[in-house]
């Protein structure tokens, strides 16, 4: 069924080291991958997203990687710093559901000064 | 412009009680939806709406309601609340199905 995998679950980084988060999803025909970020008691909100036309996107510290063939994808920040606390979700949409849009468990990211 | 607001901000509810949930938005958006988050688990859609007058089933629809009457609200209804409904219900509107989704603040309820 419709399934976004997503690894790790919390995740702990030194100010200044970079952060991995990905996640996987389950129908091919998925072509939009949103990642949003939630700070504690917060509402989500979009970071950054990323269409299947192109195989990778930046926006200063963040960036996004998209593998179709595999149907894996990625959120990197590089030069953390302890604003970045807060949990992350990734997100793909599934055609073969009417186009519903499917969240990933989240990642608890937290950065130590 | 106010975005995407929710209302009641928090509930407690006993077993079997009911309630509606309502949510604007004021960005004339065609697509709302309704999520439930619990830790763990992400969000969660319960319905969603492709525009006024339509609403269709997510992930999670069991034990809710929606209605969408005007463009700009969507309702949310629990008819019988049960304690596995305690969550953090969070609203959200989108121009698009594959465009950037606006959350409102969420409503924290409780089932007793």
């Amino acid at each position: 069924g419709e399934n976004v995998e997503q690894h790790p679950s919390t995740l702990s980084v030194q100010e200044g080291d970079s952060a991995v988060i990905k996640c996987t999803y389950s129908d091919s025909a998925s072509n939009y991958f949103p990642w949003y970020k939630q700070e504690l008691g917060k509402r989500p909100q979009l970071i950054i997203d990323i269409r299947s036309n192109v195989g990778e996107k930046k926006d200063q510290r963040i960036a996004v990687t998209l593998n179709k063939t595999a149907k894996h994808f990625s959120l990197h920040i590089t030069e953390t710093q302890p604003e970045d606390s807060a949990v992350y979700f990734c997100a793909a949409i599934f055609y073969n559901q009417g186009g519903k849009l499917i969240f990933g468990q989240g990642t608890e990211l937290s950065v130590k000064p | 412009n106010a975005g995407v607001t929710q209302t009641p901000k928090f509930r407690v509810l006993k077993t079997g009680q009911s309630m509606t949930l309502l949510c604007a938005q004021d960005m004339n958006h065609e697509y709302m939806y309704w999520y439930r988050q619990d830790p763990g688990m992400g969000l969660r859609l319960i319905h969603y709406s492709v525009g006024e007058g339509t609403t269709a089933k997510g992930e999670v629809p069991d034990g809710y309601n929606v209605s969408r009457l005007k463009k700009q609200n969507f309702l949310l209804g629990l008819e019988s609340a049960a304690p596995s409904q305690t969550s953090v219900y969070f609203c959200a509107s989108s121009y698009e199905r594959d465009y950037e989704q606006y959350f409102g603040p969420g409503t924290r309820l409780t089932v007793t």
